[in-house]
């Protein structure tokens, strides 16, 4: 069946640093991919999404690019700050039996440091 | 626009006791769903629905009733309130099919004794 793989957290960095997420996922067909962030106390809110191989989805200074050759959706941030401190989580949504259906990974929790 | 909304922030059960959880969207979405999520697990469906009157499972609704009667509700029941069931709850609305951005609620933190 369909599955996500996220990077096990957590993740801590200093303010400044490169930032990556990993995430790879499982899926028959063509998925659409997202990543999504979660702040203290929150639900969660889209980050940024991707629909078709080689697409490259960006928000916020971050970005992730769709590559069906490897399966994966890597989040990256060229410098990161100590308010993209939270949890985050890549997704896919796929059609599976019974419609489509969004699976999420575990989840990433990431520190920046000031 | 509220988005979408939850109620109670809250709550903590009883083993055995029942309660609704309630979710409201005013966006006009078709697609709604319900999710759990636990420590170092994600977020897992427990039910999900197409539109008004029509509901399905997800991954783990074992324990849980849903019913969406209108467009803008879609509450979720704990029939006999367990302590596996201790969790953070999550409602979530899409434009259409899941292929699309899922909106979601601020979540109903219960703990159930």
């Amino acid at each position: 069946g369909n599955s996500v793989t996220q990077m096990e957290g957590p993740v801590t960095l200093s303010e400044e640093a490169f930032l990556t997420i990993n995430c790879t996922y499982t899926a028959t067909g063509y998925p659409s991919l997202f990543w999504y962030v979660q702040y203290p106390g929150e639900g969660l809110q889209l980050l940024l999404k991707a629909t078709k191989a080689d697409d490259k989805g960006s928000n916020k200074g971050f970005e992730a690019t769709y590559r069906k050759e490897t399966t994966s959706f890597h989040l990256e941030k060229g410098s990161g700050q100590v308010s993209d401190s939270a949890v985050y989580f890549c997704a896919l949504s796929a059609r599976n039996t019974g419609g489509f259906k969004t699976i999420f990974g575990a989840g990433t929790r990431l520190f920046v440091k000031a | 626009n509220a988005g979408v909304t939850q109620t109670p922030k809250f709550q903590v059960l009883k083993t055995g006791q029942s309660m609704t959880l309630q979710c409201a969207q005013d966006m006009n979405h078709e697609y709604m769903s319900w999710y759990r999520q636990d420590p170092g697990m994600g977020l897992r469906l427990i039910h999900y629905s197409v539109g008004a009157g029509i509901t399905d499972q997800g991954e783990v609704p074992n324990g849980y009733n849903v019913s969406r009667s209108t467009t803008e509700d879609f509450p979720l029941r704990l029939l006999s309130a367990a302590p596996s069931q201790t969790s953070v709850y999550f409602c979530a609305s899409s434009y259409s099919t899941p292929v699309g951005e899922q909106y979601f609620g601020p979540g109903t933190r219960l703990t159930v004794t």
